[in-house]
This record gives structure tokens, sequence and C-alpha cells, in this order.
């Protein structure tokens, strides 16, 4: 797989927008960029993905630059709930294994 | 509730006493997966499963058997756990939403052999 990368981490304050970016410059076309989540103590959950166009849906929204080698989760208020590590994963489908997590961005928010 | 469990949540063992960790998830998915989550190293990947009776290594499937009889189910087996084996466990099922496999994990299970 084609790896990501993200900053370690990140701070936010409450009812803020967060932007957390992701580079994978050595993308292929027919990878998807998969965004999961984990919360402390919880398995990781799904966020988002997309493929070439801006994606948005009730948790976030995900914008894929043109050249695709770069793409920024964003959170439009961030809550205390949504302080997790945010995890930016390319994949495949025609791949028979599933997605490889990195080191993530863990994202604080400040009340 | 769709939802992938797993059981037990917590267990402490001894090096050596064989134990299953199960899964099962009620949304019909053909696809599962295992995954070992560790300090600094993240989440890898032991086994997965892409229907019945169909199950392929993972990154890191050494020390790990597991089965597929039926859909909803896909256990872990450590025939001989050892210290190194203590990590967090999570199951995952997965299915196509928009074109791509999207996975739904269980809340996973804290294995500490000792």
């Amino acid at each position: 797989d084609a790896k990501t990368t993200q900053p370690n981490s990140m701070e936010s304050n409450e009812e803020e927008p967060v932007h957390l970016p992701c580079n994978h410059s050595t993308i292929s076309g027919t990878d998807y960029i998969h965004w999961y989540r984990q919360l402390p103590s919880q398995g990781p959950e799904y966020v988002i993905h997309g493929l070439t166009s801006n994606v948005n849906n009730r948790m976030a929204s995900l914008a894929i630059a043109e050249d695709r080698k770069s793409s920024t989760l964003i959170l439009h208020r961030a809550t205390l709930r949504d302080a997790a590590v945010y995890y930016c994963i390319l994949r495949n489908n025609n791949a028979g294994n599933m997605l490889t997590f990195g080191g993530g961005t863990r994202l604080m928010v400040k009340p | 509730e769709a939802q992938v469990t797993q059981n037990p949540r917590y267990l402490i063992t001894v090096t050596g006493k064989k134990l299953t960790v199960t899964c099962s998830q009620n949304m019909n998915h053909e696809y599962m997966s295992w995954y070992r989550q560790d300090p600094g190293l993240g989440l890898r990947q032991i086994y997965y499963s892409m229907n019945v009776e169909v199950t392929d290594k993972g990154d890191v499937p050494e020390g790990y058997k597991v089965s597929r009889k039926e859909k909803r189910n896909f256990p872990l087996i450590l025939e001989s756990p050892s210290p190194n084996q203590t990590s967090l466990y999570f199951c995952a099922s997965s299915t196509w939403l928009s074109g791509a496999n999207v996975l739904t994990f269980g809340a996973g299970s804290r294995l500490t052999v000792l």
C-alpha cells in the first residue's frame, strides 16, 4: 500500500473547525482515501472515504487535492467527544487484505 | 443494532494455555479480519477471511489460527500463547460502501499472557 504521512498530534478548541492533513504523494489512481478514528478505549471507527471528489457525511468532510497527493479531513465544529486518534489510509479495492493503519494524528480538543 | 461482538473483553492467561477469542457480526458481512494493536506499532492485521471457509494470513499471523465455518463467526485461536502475544485485539467485518470496503470494528479484547 502507498504510504501516508500525518502529523503526530494536533490541538483544537471546542466548537471550532479542525483540519487534519494527510500527505500521500505515492497514491495510485485506484487508491481510495479512507479516514478512521479511534476514541480512547474503543475500536477504530469509520469516518469517511473518497476517491477524487470532495465528500461530505454527517461526521465530517473530506477535501481531496486535485492531484490527489494530499487530503484533509474537516471536522466542522470540534467537540470534546472528537478527541481521538485519526488515521488516514489508502486502499486499493483489488487487494485481498484490508486496511493498513499508520500512526495517525492524535487530536486534542480543549474546552 | 449492527455490531461486531468480541469475547472476552479482558483476559489474563499463562504461557501455553490454549485460548480462543470469539468474534461475531450481525451484519451478514462476507469479509472479516483480526488485528492486534501494540504501542508504537499501530494496528497490524493477523488474519482475514473473504468468506466462509476462506481464510488468509495478514501481516503478523505467527502463533495464531482462525476458522470461518459460518459467515457470522470468526474466532481467533492462540494454541500456545506466549508473552509476546500480550496485546489489544480487534475483530472487524466489512461491507461495500460507495465503491470501497468499509470496516466495522469490535470493542477490542485485551489479552495478557504471563
